[in-house]
């Protein structure tokens, strides 16, 4: 199976400031890559598709890149309900897998 | 509005059973894929099981395989997910959710979620 891996773990940030997130796949997924929000008690949020398509809705400052292997995903400037973890997705090929996800935290 | 909702979550004995349902609105459920994702308390997503929009074809991961069945009435709008000889590592919020529209055609991309059902495997 294709195994993602999300860097770093824990982000620590301020508001306002550029957030780079980033998922390394183990081998090539494409441009098969999604991205997710996820607040805590609640259902994750699609947020990038097809590792640049910004999802209906989803704010300009979220933006997706990468290909292949490695993928990140940008914040532009960190609004306060931008703190969340953040979760990586393939769609390249069966079984789909999930990064470990980032959390992004105030610091 | 997309709505999904699940049901049947509870607390059950490790081998034992459970049935979770999804009911769908608010889109035509019958064209699109639909999936299973779940999430262990405190820890990452992960992807359960996937039916197409016809019901014919299923995926599921290995850790689930020969265990869960997925299923769906497209005449009432509800996805199944049969869970049988559960274990303590199934415990978990179960999430159904809806394949995106990637441009090409319907997509294993989760657009809409629902707000999942707890599953509890413990004695």
């Amino acid at each position: 199976e294709i195994v993602l891996t999300q860097s770093p773990t824990t982000l620590s940030l301020s508001p306002g400031v550029r957030a780079t997130l980033s998922c390394r796949a183990s081998q090539s997924v494409g441009s098969y890559l999604a991205w997710y929000q996820q607040k805590p008690g609640q259902a994750p949020r699609l947020l990038v598709y097809d590792a640049s398509n910004r999802a209906t809705g989803i704010p300009a400052r979220f933006s997706g890149s990468g290909s292949g292997t490695d993928f990140t995903l940008t914040i532009s400037s960190l609004e306060p309900e931008d703190f969340a973890v953040y979760y990586c997705q393939q769609r390249s090929e069966w079984p789909l897998t999930f990064g470990g996800g980032t959390k992004v935290e105030i610091k | 509005e997309v709505q999904l909702v699940e049901s049947g979550g509870g607390l059950v004995q490790p081998g034992g059973s459970l049935r979770l349902s999804c009911v769908a609105s608010g889109f035509s459920f019958s064209i699109y894929g639909m999936h299973w994702v779940r999430q262990a308390p405190g820890e990452g997503l992960e992807w359960v099981s996937s039916i197409t929009e016809s019901g014919v074809t299923t995926y599921y991961a290995d850790s689930v395989k020969g265990r869960l069945t997925t299923s769906r009435d497209n005449s009432q709008n509800t996805l199944h997910l049969q869970m049988n000889s559960l274990r303590a590592g199934d415990t978990a919020i179960y999430y159904c959710a809806k394949s995106h529209y990637c441009g090409g055609g319907y997509c294993s991309v989760f657009d809409f979620w629902g707000q999942g059902t707890l599953v509890t495997v413990s004695s």
